[in-house]
């Protein structure tokens, strides 16, 4: 069974300051893994995904597949990256696309 | 573009009775998914389309259906409410499977 773990239900960090965002994963094939963003009042939407790996609102996130994470880390954090943060795997079988969310993490940023 | 559309955005039933909602995709995408969230579950997935057939199914029970049509919108039903039905329903779509996928703004539903 697939599944996605965000320890952190809350993290509070003051502006400027380094932020990381912890996602374990449990998958057993390949995975392909995401960070979704909520911003208030916003829908859901895309905010990195692995095979990308692109640099998105200075956000960055490695796929390490001995540790199963991918955390999302950003060097310094802005008061408008607070948000829920929701980490996702895609459970791609029979050619379907299905993902699996963790709980996600609220970032609050202190200014 | 347009964004996923959801309708209605906000309804309330009663306990035992059936609600409908309905999605429309961004113009060209053909697999539409669908997903419940709650404050105590988070986001779970309910199932995925692709052009009119349902691909996949997550783990709910089979109160919970769904249905795709030619022109990719969907609908989803849930009938015998329950209170533990309240949540955000939200609908996905994508060009294909490997594509980013797109959340419209979820319809949230109330059982009363």
């Amino acid at each position: 069974a697939q599944r996605v773990t965000q320890p952190e239900k809350l993290l509070s960090v003051f502006k400027g300051a380094p932020v990381e965002l912890k996602c374990n994963y449990s998958y057993s094939g390949s995975p392909e893994l995401f960070w979704y963003v909520q911003y208030s009042r916003q829908r859901l939407q895309l905010l990195l995904r692995h095979i990308s790996r692109e640099s998105i609102k200075g956000f960055t996130a490695d796929l390490n597949k001995g540790e199963t994470s991918f955390h999302l880390k950003k060097p310094f954090a802005q008061e408008e990256d607070s948000a829920m943060y929701y980490c996702a795997l895609s459970g791609s079988g029979a050619g379907s696309y299905q993902l699996t969310f963790g709980k996600g993490t609220k970032l609050s940023v202190i200014p | 573009k347009a964004g996923v559309t959801q309708t209605p955005r906000y309804l309330i039933k009663t306990r035992g009775q059936q609600v409908t909602l309905s999605c429309s995709p961004i113009s060209g995408h053909r697999s539409v998914s669908w997903y419940q969230q709650t404050p105590g579950q988070g986001l779970q997935f309910l199932f995925e389309y692709f052009s009119e057939t349902q691909r996949n199914k997550g783990n709910f029970p089979g109160r919970f259906s769904g249905r795709q049509f030619s022109n990719s919108r969907s609908e989803m039903n849930v009938s015998t409410l329950e209170l533990g039905d309240s949540a955000l329903y939200l609908c996905a779509s994508s060009l294909a499977a490997g594509n980013t996928i797109y959340f419209g703004e979820g319809s949230w539903l109330t059982v009363v």
